[in-house]
C-alpha cells in the first residue's frame, strides 16, 4: 500500500519550546492530510485537516495558534506544537488519502511527544 | 462520536479464525465500511473496506449484511501478531472518525 512517512518517531522537549513534526506521502500526492492525537488508552482524535496551499481546518477545541499546520506541497505537511506544555505530551499521527487506489486513508507511524 | 459499535474486547486462540463484529445501523447508501487495526504504539494499519459486497484480500475477509447495518471482519488464521485494536468505521470521504474499537487478544 501507499506509504506515509512521519518524522521524528519520538521527541522529548522542555516546556515552553516548540516541536515540529513532518508528514510525507512517499509515493503519491496528497492534497489533503489529517492530523490526529492519541492519549494513552484512548482512541485517535482528529485535530485538523491540512489542505495543500491553504489554511488548515481545525476541529472544535483544538487551538490553531498552538498547533500550527503547514501544507506547503503535495507531499509534505508539518505540525508545530508551539510553547509546549506537559499536557501536550501525546502520540501524534498524520495520515493522507490515496485517491487513486480506493481512496484509502494511510497513516504514518506516529510521533511520541514527551514534554518535560 | 463514532457511529459504529463494536465489542470492547475479544479473545481468539492462535490458528483459529477471529470474527470481529461491527454494527453500523445508520450508515448511508454511499458510505463504505473500513477496517483498520492499531498495534500498540504504532499508526493505524488499513485492513480492508467494502460497500455492499463481501470482500477478501491477503489480510482478511469482510462480510457485510444485505441491509448493510452490520459487518464482520474475519481473520482466517489468527497469529500472535494479530493482537491489536481493530476499528470499524464508516467513511463519508472526509477524515476517518475512530471509535473505541475492539481489542483483540490472540493467545497461544
Amino acid at each position: 500500500g501507499a506509504v506515509v512517512s512521519q518524522h521524528p518517531s519520538w521527541v522529548i522537549c522542555k516546556s515552553g519550546t516548540s516541536v515540529k513534526i513532518e508528514c510525507r506521502s512517499l509515493d503519491f500526492q496528497a492534497t489533503t492530510m489529517f492530523w490526529y492525537r492519541q492519549f494513552p488508552k484512548q482512541s485517535l482524535m482528529l485535530m485538523a485537516t491540512s489542505n495543500e496551499g491553504s489554511k488548515a481546518t481545525y476541529e472544535q477545541g483544538v487551538e490553531k495558534d498552538k498547533f500550527l499546520i503547514n501544507h506547503a506541497s503535495l507531499t509534505l505537511s508539518t505540525l508545530t506544537v508551539t510553547s509546549a506544555h506537559p499536557e501536550d505530551s501525546s502520540f501524534y499521527i498524520c495520515s493522507a488519502r490515496e485517491r487513486r487506489r480506493g481512496d484509502i486513508q494511510y497513516f504514518g507511524a506516529g510521533t511520541r511527544l514527551s514534554v518535560l | 462520536d463514532a457511529k459504529t459499535t463494536q465489542p470492547p474486547s475479544m479473545d481468539c486462540a492462535e490458528g483459529r479464525a477471529a470474527n470481529l463484529p461491527c454494527n453500523h445501523s445508520t450508515i448511508s447508501g454511499n458510505e463504505y465500511v473500513y477496517w483498520y487495526r492499531q498495534i500498540h504504539s504504532q499508526g493505524p494499519q488499513y485492513i480492508i473496506h467494502g460497500l455492499k459486497n463481501n470482500e477478501t484480500n491477503e489480510m482478511a475477509s469482510l462480510i457485510i449484511t444485505e441491509d448493510r447495518k452490520s459487518s464482520t471482519l474475519i481473520l482466517p488464521h489468527a497469529t500472535l501478531r494479530d493482537t491489536a485494536v481493530y476499528y470499524c468505521m464508516e467513511d463519508s470521504g472526509y477524515a476517518l472518525n475512530f471509535g473505541k474499537g475492539t481489542s483483540l487478544l490472540v493467545t497461544p
